[in-house]
């Protein structure tokens, strides 16, 4: 079965600054994909970015990058210049090639200080 | 276009009574997917439909049940509510079952089960 582990259960950066959120994964599958969603205090759920397993380069959206290593099942979220607006709950999830079914992490509450 | 809709968004119930929320994807997606969100065990996958038919179940008890329709909008049903149901219950939808294709979520539906 695929897991997903989300270790740093809060995080904090100052505005401006960067910050890094990590997640592992374990799976036996080559066909994946692995995102990252965010989910203010509203509890909407917004996808932040996403990687598909087969694609060596790192998935960027404006100042969010991720930080894929296919080996080491690692898949960490790079947030630059951090503005007031990041401040939420970020989930790690997998999902496998075939189906819906998102596997979520337990979370990273990030908060961002000014 | 309009979001994914949940109905209702607040719902307080009794113990042992039972209760159904309602979902309705983005127009053209026919895939959708119920995740239950509660403090203590987080994000975890209830269904997954798509085309009428349920293609993936979660690890949950038979009192938890769903259904799509035609139309693509999909129903949940939890009969004999237990406190331990209180939860955010969220839906999303995708154009299309598995795939590449981005999951939308809607707002949820808060249930709370005294």
């Amino acid at each position: 079965a695929q897991t997903v582990t989300q270790s740093q259960p809060e995080m904090s950066v100052q505005e401006a600054e960067t910050v890094t959120l990590s997640c592992t994964y374990d799976t036996s599958e080559s066909d994946y994909y692995l995102f990252w969603y965010k989910q203010p205090p509203s509890r909407q759920m917004i996808l932040v970015i996403r990687q598909e397993a087969y694609k060596q380069q790192n998935a960027t959206e404006n100042r969010f990058s991720v930080n894929f290593q296919k080996a080491a099942k690692s898949f960490s979220l790079k947030i630059s210049d951090s503005q007031l607006g990041d401040a939420a709950m970020y989930f790690c999830a997998y999902r496998s090639g075939n189906t819906d079914k998102l596997i979520f992490g337990t979370g990273t509450r990030l908060q961002v200080f000014p | 276009k309009a979001g994914v809709t949940q109905t209702p968004r607040y719902l307080i119930k009794t113990r042992g009574q039972q209760v159904t929320l309602s979902c309705s994807p983005i127009s053209g997606h026919r895939s959708v997917s119920w995740y239950q969100q509660t403090p203590g065990q987080g994000l975890q996958f209830l269904f997954e439909y798509f085309s009428e038919t349920q293609r993936n179940k979660g690890n949950f008890p038979g009192r938890f049940s769903g259904r799509q329709f035609s139309n693509s909008r999909s129903e949940m049903n939890v009969s004999t509510l237990e406190l331990g149901d209180s939860a955010l219950y969220l839906c999303a939808s995708t154009l299309l079952a598995g795939g590449t294709g981005e999951q939308y979520f809607g707002p949820g539906t808060r249930l709370t089960v005294t």
